[in-house]
């Protein structure tokens, strides 16, 4: 089966600093990799996803590239915001199921 | 479009009784997966169905059970609750068809047991 690990949390940063969360996977075959957060109280939302090697998943100013090499999948953002304080989670899918990392608290600090 | 629907949103179960949790999937989706969260374990996969066939299921015992039915919606029950089936049930749905599907997800269904 799947097997993911994710950068320990929890992570504070002040406002407009450089988020990197890592994100490294094993799997078997060859997965669609996927992040998704989970704002306090709701469900979990779909942030960005990459389905084959060196594929860049963006969204909302996050960036991951699928490096099959490495087996990773980090997540970047240039300039966090308040509103991105949240819980990251990496998921690689295959066999109809999302495999999640253990999740990283993400705090920012106007 | 709505989203993915999960009811009831709250529960509260006594030991040794039974839950039965509903989860109605975005419209045209045909896959419906579910998941259990607990600050302990993370985030686990129960199982998948699609055009009501179960595709995948994860390392639960045998009183976790799901269904789905010939509309997608889809129901899960638990029998013989355990004070540790306290979670979170997440649920998400997804077209099914192709490598790469995205999953939705529902608010949840916040179990306890007492």
């Amino acid at each position: 089966g799947n097997s993911v690990t994710q950068m320990e949390g929890p992570v504070t940063l002040s406002e407009e600093a450089f988020l990197t969360i890592n994100c490294t996977y094993t799997a078997t075959g060859y997965p669609s990799l996927f992040w998704y957060v989970q704002y306090p109280g709701e469900g979990l939302q779909l942030l960005l996803k990459a389905t084959k090697a060196d594929d860049k998943g963006s969204n909302k100013g996050f960036e991951a590239t699928y490096r099959k090499e490495t087996t990773s999948f980090h997540l970047e953002k240039g300039s966090v915001q308040v509103s991105d304080s949240a819980v990251y989670f990496c998921a690689p899918s295959n066999d109809y199921k999302l495999s999640f990392g253990a999740g990283t608290t993400v705090t920012v600090r106007a | 479009k709505a989203g993915v629907t999960q009811t009831p949103r709250y529960l509260i179960k006594t030991r040794g009784q039974q839950v039965t949790l509903s989860c109605s999937p975005i419209s045209g989706h045909r896959s419906v997966s579910w998941y259990q969260q607990t600050p302990g374990q993370g985030l686990q996969f129960l199982f998948e169905y699609f055009s009501e066939t179960q595709r995948n299921k994860g390392n639960f015992p045998g009183r976790f059970s799901g269904r789905q039915f010939s509309n997608s919606r889809s129901e899960m029950n638990v029998s013989t609750l355990e004070l540790g089936d306290s979670a979170l049930y997440l649920c998400a749905s997804s077209g099914g068809v192709g490598r790469v599907t995205e999953a939705f997800f529902g608010q949840g269904t916040r179990l306890t047991v007492v």
